[in-house]
C-alpha cells in the first residue's frame, strides 16, 4: 500500500489561510469518505484535527476545516497563527481494510 | 482528563521478541476499536494494527503480518502488541490510538522500540 501524497512544507504568513493536499487513488480517498487529518507538534502525540473528511471533534477550533474530491483530500487552516506550526498527517481507510497515511506536511508560519 | 499509556518498549536484538501495552486512565478502552501506528526516527507516521472491541477482528499492515499479532484483555482494560522477529526496521516510537478515525480518537505518547545489534 503506497503513502498517499502531501507536500513536505507549506508556509503562511499569520492570518492567512493555508491548504494542505492529501492524494490518494480510487482504492483509499476516492472511495471512502473516511479521511482523518492529524496534527503533531515536535515530541508530541498526534491529535485528531478532521475525521470522516469534513467532521471537526469537540474541542478543535473552527479554523481547521477539511474537504474532498475525487482522489484528494484537502486540509484548510484559516486564520494561521504561530501554534500552527507542526507537522499534518492525512490517512485513509483503504479497500484492503488497512490504514495509510499521507508522508506528512510541515507548516511553517512566516 | 483520560490519558492513553504505552509500554514494553526497549532495546532489543533482530530476531528478538517484545510486547507492547496500552492502557486509558478512564477505562474505557474496551468500548472502542484500536490502532497501533507507529513512526521511526525523523519519519512520518504509518499505520501497524487493529482491533474491534471484542477482539474477534484483527487486521495488520503488510509489513508486519505474520510477525506481529495484537491482542486484547478488556477485564484488564488492556491491549498488546506482541512483536516477534524483529527487524531493524521496525524501529520506531510505537503509538496506541484509540477510536483512530473516529471522533473520540486518543492517541498515548508512545513507547520507544530499537532493534539493533
Amino acid at each position: 500500500q503506497s503513502a498517499l501524497t502531501q507536500p513536505a512544507s507549506v508556509s503562511g504568513s499569520p492570518g492567512q489561510s493555508i491548504a494542505i493536499s492529501c492524494t490518494g487513488t480510487s482504492s483509499d480517498v476516492g472511495r471512502y469518505n473516511y479521511v482523518s487529518w492529524h496534527q503533531q507538534h515536535p515530541g508530541k502525540a498526534p491529535k485528531l484535527l478532521i475525521y470522516d473528511v469534513s467532521m471537526r471533534p469537540s474541542g478543535v477550533s473552527d479554523r481547521f476545516s477539511g474537504s474532498k474530491s475525487g482522489n484528494t483530500a484537502s486540509l484548510t487552516i484559516s486564520g494561521l497563527q504561530a501554534e500552527d506550526e507542526a507537522d499534518y498527517y492525512c490517512s485513509s481507510y483503504t479497500s484492503r481494510t488497512t490504514y495509510v497515511f499521507g508522508g506528512g506536511t510541515k507548516v511553517t508560519v512566516l | 482528563e483520560v490519558q492513553v499509556v504505552e509500554s514494553g518498549g526497549g532495546l532489543v536484538q533482530p530476531g528478538g521478541s517484545l510486547r507492547l501495552s496500552c492502557a486509558d486512565s478512564g477505562l474505557t478502552l474496551s468500548s472502542y476499536w484500536v490502532h497501533w501506528v507507529r513512526q521511526a526516527p525523523g519519519k512520518g507516521l504509518v499505520w501497524v494494527s487493529r482491533i474491534n472491541t471484542d477482539g474477534s477482528t484483527t487486521t495488520y499492515a503488510d509489513s508486519v503480518k505474520g510477525r506481529f499479532t495484537i491482542s486484547r484483555d478488556n477485564a484488564k482494560n488492556t491491549l498488546y502488541l506482541q512483536m516477534n522477529s524483529l527487524r531493524v526496521e521496525d524501529t520506531a516510537v510505537y503509538y496506541c490510538a484509540r477510536d483512530f478515525h473516529g471522533r473520540d480518537d486518543l492517541w498515548g505518547r508512545g513507547t520507544l522500540v530499537s532493534v539493533s545489534s
